[in-house]
This record gives structure tokens, sequence and C-alpha cells, in this order.
């Protein structure tokens, strides 16, 4: 069964600082790998997902993330973070068969507070 | 586009009433989702359907909860004698296919008193 971990439960960073989340999965195989940002009170919003190719894919509002088979990982990166991206972030893993699991398995969330 | 629309956005209820929630999926995506959040965790996964076809349930899915997409459009989500570790944020979600992301609706806040 696929997992995901995000050993940071709190991540506190200055606005216009760099910004790090970490993200581990298992799988037995390649996944699918995602990136979701949630505002209190909302749904997710799709920030970038790896399928296939380029390790290192770009996605909305600035930020990026590099899939490293070799440590399983998948960490999000922003050079440059605003006052707007404090939110809780989950990164997610699908499974890539068909097979009636191909719905996400989430990590727990790193919860982003940025300060002045 | 207008996006995955989930029907209330909270529910008070007391314990052991049922409930039922409604998602109204982006009109062309035929997978829909199920998940359940609580304070502090990730979503996991409940069930989903291709179409109207119910394909996939998880344990966390017991007898006492249901989900329903009668016509392949939207979907129901009922739970029967509620207690109060269902509440919960109940999340829908739809996709295009099995390589598509899913598009996340606002939830369904449930509070069980």
């Amino acid at each position: 069964a696929q997992s995901v971990t995000q050993p940071d439960i709190h991540i506190t960073v200055s606005e216009g600082a760099s910004l790090e989340l970490r993200c581990n999965y298992s799988y037995g195989a390649t996944p699918y790998l995602f990136w979701y940002v949630q505002s209190p009170g909302q749904g997710l919003q799709l920030l970038l997902k790896y399928f296939s190719g380029d390790t290192l894919v770009q996605g909305i509002k600035g930020f990026e993330a590099e899939f490293k088979r070799s440590q399983s990982s998948f960490n999000l990166r922003k050079p440059s973070v605003h006052w707007s991206d404090a939110a809780e972030y989950f990164c997610a893993v699908g499974a890539r068969s068909g097979g009636g699991a191909d719905g996400l398995t989430f990590g727990k969330g790193t919860h982003l507070i940025i300060q002045p | 586009d207008t996006g995955v629309s989930q029907d209330p956005r909270h529910k008070i209820t007391k314990r052991g009433q049922n409930v039922t929630f409604r998602c109204d999926p982006i009109s062309e995506h035929n997978r829909l989702y199920w998940y359940r959040q609580t304070l502090g965790q990730g979503p996991e996964f409940l069930t989903y359907f291709q179409n109207e076809a119910q394909l996939e349930k998880s344990r966390l899915l017991s007898d006492r909860f249901s989900a329903e997409r009668p016509k392949g459009s939207f979907s129901t989500l009922e739970i029967q004698r509620t207690e109060q570790g269902d509440s919960a944020m109940y999340l829908c979600a739809s996709s295009l296919s099995p390589q598509s992301p899913l598009h996340f609706g606002n939830g369904t806040r449930l509070t069980v008193t």
C-alpha cells in the first residue's frame, strides 16, 4: 500500500525567504505525485503534479517540486514566500494502475506560517 | 469550469440523526471521490465512482455510510445514526481519468453534538 510522510508538522518562514517542504513516499513503482494547498475552511487546490518526464516540475504561484527516485522524495520549494502563502500543504501519491486504487493517499500536511 | 460544488457547507446534527451530503462534480468528469478530513490530518479516501458504478470502498466506510451516484452525475453521501466520531470535513473530488489530478470541492463540515 502506498503512504506519504511529511516530517514537518509546522514550518515558520520569514516573508521573502525561501521555502522547502519535505515529502517522502512509499510505493512499489513509480507513482503519480501531487502537492495541494488548503486554506482554512476551504477545499484543496492543486499546486503541481508529477506524472513522468522532467523530474523538476513547475506549478502555480511560483512553486516547484523535484522528484528524486533514489530518495523517494518530492519536496516542494519556493524561492521567495509571500504572506498569502500561509496555509496547509499536502503531499499526495496516486497509484498508476487503475485497479480501483487510483484515489490519492495524502500526508498529514505541513502548516506554513509566514512571519512579517 | 464551475468547479466541484458541495452542499451544505456546514451541518450540525445531534448524535443518532441521519445526514446526507450532496456533491456536484465538474460536468465532464466521470470519476467522483469522497474523502474525509479530521482536524490536523490529511484527507482520507472513503470511496469512488466511475460514472454510476461504485468501484471501491475504504474500510473507513462503515455500514452506517452509504454513497450513491445514480445517474453518473451528482453524488450523495449519507451517514445513518451519526456518532461524535463522524465529526469531520467531508470532501468531494472529481477527475477526468485515473491520470488526471483531482479537483476538490470546498467540503461539508459536519459537527455531531
